[in-house]
This record gives C-alpha cells, structure tokens and sequence, in this order.
C-alpha cells in the first residue's frame, strides 16, 4: 500500500465550479500537510501548508486535514482557466511523502 | 530572482553516457533535496542534504551520486545512463533539517531524455 494515495483524475470542471481534491493516507506519523500546484513543465508549486487537523484558508483555497480519518482535502473556490495544473499533496513525518497528483482542468 | 534553480533544463544522451545536474538555490535553506517524477507524475526523493551532510538515500542505483559543496548548492552526477533513467529531476530545499517541518520549495525541473 502506498503512504499517500490520491485519485489522478482528470478532473474537468465548468468555470466558476467548487473543486474539491482529496487525498488519503496511511501513516498516523504525518504532521503537516501540504498541498502544491504543477503546470506543464514547471516545478510544483505550494499552495497551502498546514500543521496537524483542521482548516486552513488562503482567497480561493480551503485546506482541510482531517487525522482522525487520515484524509485531506483542498477546496478551490470559483475556479478559474488559470487553476488547470496538476495537483500534488503532500505530507510529511520524519520526509515528505507526494501523492501522485490529480490533473484539473477548467473549462471557460 | 530564482530561489532554487538547476541547469540544464533540458538534457538529450545516449544511453551509457555520464551527465550532470547543478542546483542552487538562494533561500538560505540548510537542507536540499533530489527528487525524480516519472512520466505519471510520481515524485520520488532519491536524496536529501543538510548543511552539506547526506541524511537521506533512497534506494537509488549507486550510479547516481549527489555532491554538495556546501550548503546552497547539491549536483547530482549520473553514470552509465540508461533508458530507465528519462525522467524529470526536481531540486528541491527546505529550511528544517530534514525532518519534513519546513516547507519545500521546488525548482523548474530537469528533464533528461536517454535514448
């Protein structure tokens, strides 16, 4: 089984919709949890970078972590063209652990 | 300015040959990473650095060998190329001493193609 597992999509949603991304895991260690954001040919980028349970907002994006079920989530509020990219999670006890990403796409 | 950058960006070989990576980067991270995405996007760290000392290494073929000269640079040099090694290699660095607390910023990628 995977440390970190995560649906690779793709995900195709209208503009304007609520993206909601999520990711499972294993290993009750993990203590913070990140989300990052890959375009085409670019480096990932992070978005939102949290410690232990709860939520985290940041303008558009919700970060959730929920450790009792061991699973995150990144919500993405009125979506735009521009949010098209892979997204990775990411979480991390002693090293990061990725998900394999999820690839969003949002249509004009 | 770039805060972790790696050159090339694009790296064309033939199979059996020796390349290399350089990263740097300006964030005055104590810790830098090597880490592979395959073409599902997986990233895999193969190596972590802390203030010039290795304290991560994955299982990777003792034909890839890091080098950190000190601690804003980590090159990655890879012998007898082979074509399982076309992938993206990401730099990354973190200001924790490699304990996953910090935060990881990632440069552009290199993108190696064995033929």
């Amino acid at each position: 089984q995977k440390e970190v597992e995560q649906d690779p999509g793709p995900l195709s949603v209208p503009e304007g919709a609520i993206v909601s991304l999520n990711c499972t895991y294993s290993n009750s260690a993990f203590q913070y949890f990140m989300w990052y954001r890959q375009y085409s040919r670019k480096g990932p980028e992070l978005l939102m970078y949290t410690y232990s349970s709860g939520n985290k907002e940041d303008g558009r994006f919700t970060a959730q972590v929920d450790k009792s079920s061991k699973y995150i989530s990144l919500f993405i509020r009125d979506s735009q063209p521009s949010d098209s990219a892979t997204y990775l999670c990411a979480m991390s006890a002693n090293k990061f652990y990725f998900g394999s990403g999820t690839k969003l796409n949002v249509k004009p | 300015d770039t805060a972790v950058s790696q050159t090339p960006k694009y790296l064309v070989t033939q199979m059996g040959n020796d390349k290399s990576i350089k990263c740097e980067q300006n964030l005055g991270h104590d810790t830098m990473y090597w880490y592979k995405q395959d073409s599902k996007k997986f990233l895999k760290i193969m190596f972590s650095y802390n203030n010039k000392e290795l304290i991560i290494n994955e299982t990777v073929p003792n034909r890839f060998s890091p080098k950190s000269p000190d601690k804003a640079h980590l090159n990655l040099h890879i012998n007898s190329l082979e074509l399982g090694d076309s992938a993206v290699y990401f730099c990354a660095s973190s200001q924790d001493a490699g304990e996953g607390s910090g935060e990881l910023f990632f440069g552009e990628g290199s993108r190696l193609t064995v033929l």
